[in-house]
C-alpha cells in the first residue's frame, strides 16, 4: 500500500501563507524531497532536508521532523504561478525516490 | 547544458505496437530512471540504472524493457503496447547516491495513448 500521504488538494488566496503536510512510513530513510510539477510539465526540484529542522529557500521552506515520518512544506507571499502540484519523495537509500501522489494547489486571487 | 531529453513528446500507438521511448542526459550523470505518471497519480518507477551495462526493475516494470549501452543514453521499449500503458512517461537522472546528490532531473515527458 502507500505509505506516503500528502493531500490531494489545497486553495490558498494571493499573497497568504500556505503548508502542504506529507507523512511517510519506511524502515530505511536517507531524505525527503520536494519537488514542484506545473500541469503538463515535469517536476522540477524544490528542497531536500535530511536533517531534522527548517530549510529556508526564499518564499519556500521545508520542514522534517524524521522521528514523526512527518514533512511540510510552506509557500509564503503565494503568487498565482505557485498554482501547480507538489511531490513530495522520500529516498530509502539505493537513490531510488517513493512519490506521494502529490498536492495540487491553487491560488485565488 | 540541455539536461535531460527525451523523444517523441507525443505519440498515439496501436494495441500490439512496440516503439522506443529515447532518453539522453549530457550532465555525465551516473544514474538514470524511468517513471510513469497516471492522471492524478503520483509517479511510478518502471526500471532504473547505476550505470552503462546495469539495469534493474523498479515498481511497475511489466511490459518494458531497458537498456544502457552508454551514461548518456537509457531507452525505454514497450513491446505488444496495451491500453494500460496510456501514460506520460518521464526520464530522470541523478549524478551519485547519498544525501543531495540524490536529487533527479526529469525530462519533458513523452504523453503516450494506446487505442
Amino acid at each position: 500500500g502507500q505509505n506516503i500521504d500528502q493531500p490531494t488538494e489545497m486553495t490558498a488566496t494571493e499573497g497568504a501563507i500556505v503548508q502542504i503536510n506529507c507523512t511517510y512510513q519506511t524502515s530505511g530513510f536517507n531524505g525527503l524531497f520536494w519537488y514542484q510539477q506545473h500541469a503538463g510539465e515535469a517536476p522540477t526540484f524544490l528542497s531536500y532536508n535530511v536533517l531534522d529542522g527548517l530549510e529556508e529557500k526564499g518564499r519556500f521552506s521545508s520542514f522534517l521532523s524524521r522521528s514523526k515520518g512527518y514533512s511540510y512544506l510552506l509557500l509564503k507571499e503565494l503568487q498565482m504561478k505557485d498554482s501547480a502540484s507538489y511531490l513530495c519523495a522520500y529516498t530509502g537509500g539505493g537513490n531510488k525516490l517513493t512519490f506521494g501522489t502529490g498536492t495540487q494547489l491553487k491560488v485565488e486571487l | 547544458n540541455a539536461g535531460v531529453t527525451q523523444t517523441p513528446k507525443f505519440r498515439i500507438l496501436k494495441i500490439g505496437q512496440s516503439m522506443t521511448l529515447q532518453c539522453t542526459q549530457d550532465m555525465n550523470h551516473n544514474y538514470m530512471y524511468w517513471y510513469r505518471q497516471d492522471p492524478g497519480m503520483g509517479l511510478k518507477l518502471i526500471y532504473y540504472s547505476v550505470g552503462a551495462g546495469i539495469t534493474d526493475k523498479g515498481e511497475v516494470p511489466n511490459g518494458y524493457n531497458v537498456s544502457r549501452s552508454t551514461t548518456e543514453d537509457f531507452p525505454l521499449r514497450l513491446e505488444l503496447a496495451a491500453p494500460s500503458q496510456t501514460s506520460v512517461y518521464f526520464c530522470a537522472s541523478s549524478i551519485l547516491a547519498g544525501g543531495r546528490t540524490d536529487t533527479q532531473y526529469f525530462g519533458p515527458g513523452t504523453r503516450l495513448t494506446v487505442l
